[in-house]
């Protein structure tokens, strides 16, 4: 079957660094995705993995190794505003995205 | 620019009651449409999608339907709810090349059957 594993919930420090992973087993792969999620919206893109390596968009980034089957988001000075769920998917050999369930980070001052 | 409305809002319904959930597009033509539903602690799952009018493909067998009666509009229905249905439905479009991939999801509508 088809699994996307990421961490339920994290907590770090305003101003800090935090790593968000990502591990999966998909039938294929065509890219993997990152969405923001804020509590009771809708999620919003942030970066889009086909290729090995890092991606960097300003305080976030996101790395790929398809050879694992890992990615992680890198988020930068967090800032509160950060607090929000992550969402790690998969687009798979038809097209599809899979979805994980999230990781809700929850930034403290 | 391409914006994406889905009404209503929040929904409180009783079990056994109809629905109707709408999704429109704005600013782009012939995209892909998708219903998702989202439950707390899980991840979205796909219910249904459109790559045209009409077409429609079913991810999930449920008492849940999709129209998609034009080009940029699709609609989630149902003739009676159940408990379950209840749920977080996002509406979303993606451009027909499936290029990027990217997802531009409505809003969202909260359902809540009691």
């Amino acid at each position: 079957g088809q699994n996307i594993d990421q961490p339920t919930e994290m907590t770090a420090t305003e101003g800090a660094i935090v790593q968000i992973n990502c591990t999966y087993q998909t039938s294929g792969f065509n890219g993997l995705f990152w969405y923001q999620q804020h509590a009771g919206e809708a999620p919003t893109f942030l970066s889009y993995n086909v290729l090995d390596g890092l991606e960097e968009k300003g305080r976030f980034s996101s790395f790929l190794s398809r050879s694992k089957g890992y990615s992680y988001l890198l988020l930068k000075e967090l800032q509160m505003k950060d607090s929000a769920s992550y969402l790690c998917a998969v687009r798979d050999s038809n097209y599809q995205l899979i979805w994980g369930a999230g990781t809700k980070l929850i930034i403290k001052p | 620019s391409q914006t994406i409305h889905q009404w209503p809002a929040t929904l409180v319904q009783p079990v056994g009651s109809p629905l109707s959930l709408e999704c429109t597009v704005e600013g782009t033509s012939n995209p892909n449409l998708y219903w998702y539903r989202q439950a707390a602690g899980r991840g979205l799952q796909l219910l249904f999608y459109s790559v045209g009018i009409g077409q429609i493909s079913s991810e999930v067998p449920q008492n849940l339907s999709a129209s998609r009666p034009q080009d940029r509009q699709f609609i989630l229905s149902s003739k009676k709810l159940l408990l379950s249905d209840s749920g977080f439905y996002l509406c979303a479009w993606s451009p027909p090349d499936f290029d990027t991939g990217e997802l531009f999801f409505g809003e969202g509508s909260r359902l809540t059957v009691l």
